[in-house]
């Protein structure tokens, strides 16, 4: 099994700015995924986080706006930059096996 | 790629109906399936899976069959309660050196007294 660590919870931000999302696994892992759920949505993958390398970006999701580091095989952060209203949405990361997924707790992200 | 079709809600239930809520799935290889609950305002929970083809998944009176020849995955309950009010996500695990998860849209179920 797998314990993950997000942070912040939530928040609120102005427009315009940028908030980066961390998040702790309690063990290694190859790779770690980031997802978007916006209102009344489902989960969107967002982009695969490999340690070592550059990020892998899904359809409609660019590096310039979700900029991601893994700097090392526990630990991840998502960046939303140069936020609008549209960026409001629960982001969340999760790590995979070939049976079970675990998914951090979400980070409630609103902009105004 | 891998991708995950299920019905679309809302789907509104009297107690003590008995639900399905369809799930098929597009998928190379054997993918392990599952079902995610996501109540009202809460993060979303793991309902139940099924890790190979016949494998019954069953959680909370909810109930699941992995169908390889039918490539379905849906999800049933006899007798749903108020509290069962939710929305339902279908989704499977593809391998891509990790194992990412691809969700459905989610099926919205409200359930009246």
């Amino acid at each position: 099994s797998a314990v993950i660590s997000q942070k912040p919870s939530r928040d609120i931000c102005q427009r315009g700015t940028s908030l980066t999302i961390q998040c702790q696994v309690d063990s290694q892992v190859t790779m770690m995924f980031w997802y978007r759920q916006q209102p009344g949505q489902s989960l969107t993958l967002i982009a695969t986080a490999n340690q070592g390398s550059e990020a892998t970006y899904e359809s409609g999701f660019v590096i310039d706006k979700f900029p991601i580091s893994r700097p090392n095989l526990t630990f991840s952060t998502l960046t939303v930059s140069n936020m609008s209203p549209e960026d409001s949405s629960i982001y969340l990361c999760s790590v995979g096996t070939p049976t079970l997924a675990f998914f951090g707790q979400g980070t409630r992200l609103t902009v105004v | 790629g891998n991708s995950v079709t299920q019905m679309e809600g809302p789907v509104t239930l009297s107690e003590e109906a008995f639900l399905t809520i369809n799930c098929t799935y597009t998928a190379t290889g054997y993918p392990s399936l599952f079902w995610y609950v996501q109540y009202p305002g809460e993060g979303l929970q793991l309902l139940l899976k099924a890790t190979k083809a016949d494998d019954k998944g069953s959680n909370k009176g909810f109930e699941a069959t992995y169908r390889k020849e039918t490539t379905s995955f849906h999800l049933e309950k006899g007798s749903v309660q108020v509290s069962d009010s939710a929305v339902y996500f279908c989704a499977l695990s593809e391998d891509t050196g990790g194992f990412k998860t691809i969700f459905g849209a989610g099926t919205r179920l409200f359930v009246k007294a």
